[in-house]
């Protein structure tokens, strides 16, 4: 069965500063990996995903991360946080082998203090 | 373009009653998913549909909940009767695809059971 983890419950940078938000997976073969965000009162949105090619990718709003198959995570990452940014973010996973279905993690806060 | 589309954002129920939720997915995407969010929780999906097959059941608590995708656009959710433990968000998303295509989420909508 495929699984995501996402260690923390809670994340706090300071504006300015580089922030990272960890994920790490288990999925039967080739990982198919994204991150989504939930800001509040709006529905998730997309922001990147992993499928094949260079470990670093880079998606919405400045964010980008790197796959990391030895360590079997994908964690999110932004070299300089915004206040805005502050959210609930998801990570997910597919499985090739699973027709698409996705697993999500529980989700981690995102606070960015002025 | 047009986003994910549900009805009603929020319905509060007693329990032993019956409520049904609707969706209309993103014109042209053939992928459509109903997710439940508990508090606290990532989205954990009840099923997938492509066009207006079932891809995936397989957490679908069959005895009370029903979902159906005629003519593979709009979809409906339906619980009946609900118990206390349904209180979730009730998330719908869809997708152009499987596998490698990111997901479209819909406001969701909040049921109450009491």
């Amino acid at each position: 069965a495929q699984s995501v983890a996402q260690p923390e419950d809670q994340v706090n940078v300071a504006e300015g500063n580089p922030l990272t938000v960890k994920c790490t997976y288990s999925v039967s073969g080739n990982p198919y990996l994204f991150w989504y965000v939930q800001y509040p009162n709006r529905g998730l949105q997309f922001l990147l995903k992993y499928i094949t090619g260079d470990n670093l990718v880079k998606g919405s709003y400045g964010f980008e991360a790197e796959f990391n198959k030895s360590q079997t995570s994908f964690h999110l990452k932004k070299p300089s946080a915004l206040v805005s940014d502050s959210a609930l973010y998801f990570c997910a996973v597919r499985g090739p082998a699973n027709a698409g279905k996705s697993t999500f993690g529980d989700g981690t806060t995102l606070t960015v203090k002025p | 373009e047009a986003g994910v589309a549900q009805s009603p954002r929020y319905k509060i129920i007693e329990k032993r009653q019956s409520v049904a939720f609707w969706c209309n997915p993103i014109s042209g995407h053939a992928t459509l998913y109903w997710y439940q969010q508990i508090l606290g929780q990532g989205p954990k999906l009840l099923i997938q549909f492509q066009n207006n097959g079932v891809v995936d059941d397989s957490q679908l608590p069959k005895d009370r909940f029903s979902a159906e995708r005629l003519k593979g656009v709009d979809s409906t959710l339906k619980i009946q009767p609900a118990k206390l433990e349904d209180s979730a968000v009730y998330l719908c998303a869809s997708s152009y695809g499987q596998g490698t295509s990111e997901q479209y989420f819909g406001p969701g909508t909040r049921l109450t059971v009491t």
